[in-house]
């Protein structure tokens, strides 16, 4: 059964810094691209970040770029979020997912077929 | 960014209705597209990758099609537990982009 379990949510000022850590049990994250999204209350879903099993290619929505770094450890096996200059509209849910990289043809699709359950993330003051 | 923008925003359907709901990208995407479903409090599960592949593990009552920037993904004989809201995702271009999702909702 693979399985990925976030930690690192909590409470914390607009400002401050906060690090989300993705593992899993089942699966090697570094062997595949990694995604983080999330979710604020009531709201849709906003993909956050990804990155390549290479753990060099990182990619960010506009919304977090400078602020946020993706990042794998991978003598622990995580995947980290580190969210720096928290807004209070970085107020969410962030989830990890893995992406199995499906590809045909020399093409690759994105495919987020493994989510954890959450992390919450609440910046106020 | 690509802007993707899901129609319509909920729907009411009852328990062997088909239902249909569309996905339109600002611009072409080939067949980079992906489709989501999330019940409330849970997260999201992958039902269709590269607009028309079905995940394992999925129910063939859902399909979805489409290229360039109109996409569709149909639930034949809904069934209860597909009562949730759907979301498409881009994978064409960075950064990645969801639409704002569809509520099937209990007619």
């Amino acid at each position: 059964q693979v399985q990925l379990v976030e930690s690192g949510g909590g409470v914390v000022q607009p400002g401050t810094s906060l690090r989300l850590s993705c593992v899993a049990s089942g699966i090697t994250l570094s062997h595949y691209p990694m995604h983080w999204v999330r979710q604020a209350p009531g709201k849709g879903l906003e993909w956050v970040a990804n990155l390549y099993s290479d753990g060099g290619n990182k990619q960010y929505a506009d919304s977090v770029r400078g602020r946020f770094t993706i990042s794998r450890d991978t003598s622990k096996d995580t995947l980290n979020l580190q969210m720096d200059s928290l807004r209070d509209d970085d107020t969410a849910v962030y989830y990890c997912a893995r992406d199995p990289d499906y590809k045909s043809g020399g093409h690759y699709w994105d495919a987020l077929d493994v989510w954890g359950q959450g992390t919450m993330v609440t910046v106020s003051s | 960014a690509t802007q993707m923008t899901q129609s319509p925003s909920s729907l009411s359907a009852s328990v062997g209705d088909t239902v249909t709901m569309t996905c339109r990208a600002s611009q072409g995407i080939s067949n980079d597209l992906g489709w989501y479903q999330q019940k409330p409090g849970k997260a999201p599960k992958l039902l269709i990758y590269a607009a028309s592949s079905l995940q394992s593990g999925v129910p063939s009552r859902f399909s979805g099609s489409g290229s360039g920037t109109d996409f569709t993904l149909t639930i034949s004989s809904l069934q209860p537990e597909d009562f949730a809201t759907y979301y498409c995702l881009q994978d064409y271009t960075y950064p990645r982009t969801f639409g704002q999702g569809t509520k099937v909702e209990i007619k």
